[in-house]
């Protein structure tokens, strides 16, 4: 069975940094494309960064774009997401998502096939 | 950024009913669309991708159709187990962007 496991949430200050981390398993992940979307009550789901199949093309949504950096060790059957400068509007559930397909290591947009169950990061002083 | 504007916003429905929910995107997307189901506490599940493709191990009375800018996602025969959050989301470029949700009540 496909499986994303998220980890690395928690409380941080404004301005802090975090590092997501999510463990693959059950298929081979340098084969797909994966993503990092985050969802908060009030903005519903929002798209926060892709990554190719072999990291050659990575993709940030705005609100992120310079605090976020997104990365994968297809060795070790991982995708991180570290985050510096963390805001109060950062706050949210992120998940770990997985595309269709996504072999061919440049952008071609699949739907997401596989999620995580969630890692909750909260931006409070 | 491509907008995609999903509608109603929350629905009433008894089992056995028929549902349909309607998402339009702001530009053209081709068949470019996938629906979502979420039920509390977990990460949404793929339902339905490129528009009108059912993901496998997913039930038949779920269906979608459309293309360009106007989609429809239908339940038939409702189910206890179908009352749950569902979305649409395009993938036609960066950055992908989903609706609100249609929280579907009994």
């Amino acid at each position: 069975d496909v499986q994303l496991v998220e980890s690395g949430g928690g409380l941080v200050q404004p301005g802090g940094s975090l590092r997501l981390s999510c463990e693959a398993s059950g298929f081979t992940l340098s084969r797909y494309s994966m993503n990092w979307v985050r969802q908060t009550p009030g903005k519903g789901l929002e798209w926060v960064s892709y990554i190719s199949s072999r990291s050659s093309a990575r993709y940030y949504a705005d609100s992120v774009k310079g605090r976020f950096t997104i990365s994968r060790d297809n060795a070790k059957n991982s995708l991180y997401l570290q985050m510096n400068s963390l805001r109060a509007e950062d706050t949210a559930v992120f998940y770990c998502v997985r595309e269709r397909g996504g072999e061919e290591d440049f952008w071609s947009g699949y739907a997401f096939d596989s999620w995580g169950q969630g890692a909750l990061v909260i931006v409070s002083s | 950024d491509i907008q995609m504007t999903q509608s109603p916003s929350s629905l009433s429905a008894s089992v056995g009913d028929r549902v349909i929910i309607t998402c339009q995107a702001s530009q053209d997307i081709g068949n470019y669309l996938s629906w979502y189901q979420q039920k509390p506490g977990q990460g949404p599940k793929l339902l339905i991708y490129d528009a009108s493709n059912l993901e496998t191990g997913v039930p038949s009375r779920f269906s979608g159709s459309g293309s360009g800018t106007h989609f429809t996602f239908t339940i038939t025969n409702l189910q206890p187990e179908d009352f749950a959050t569902y979305y649409c989301q395009h993938y036609n470029n960066l950055p992908y962007t989903f609706g609100q949700g249609t929280e579907l009540e009994i």
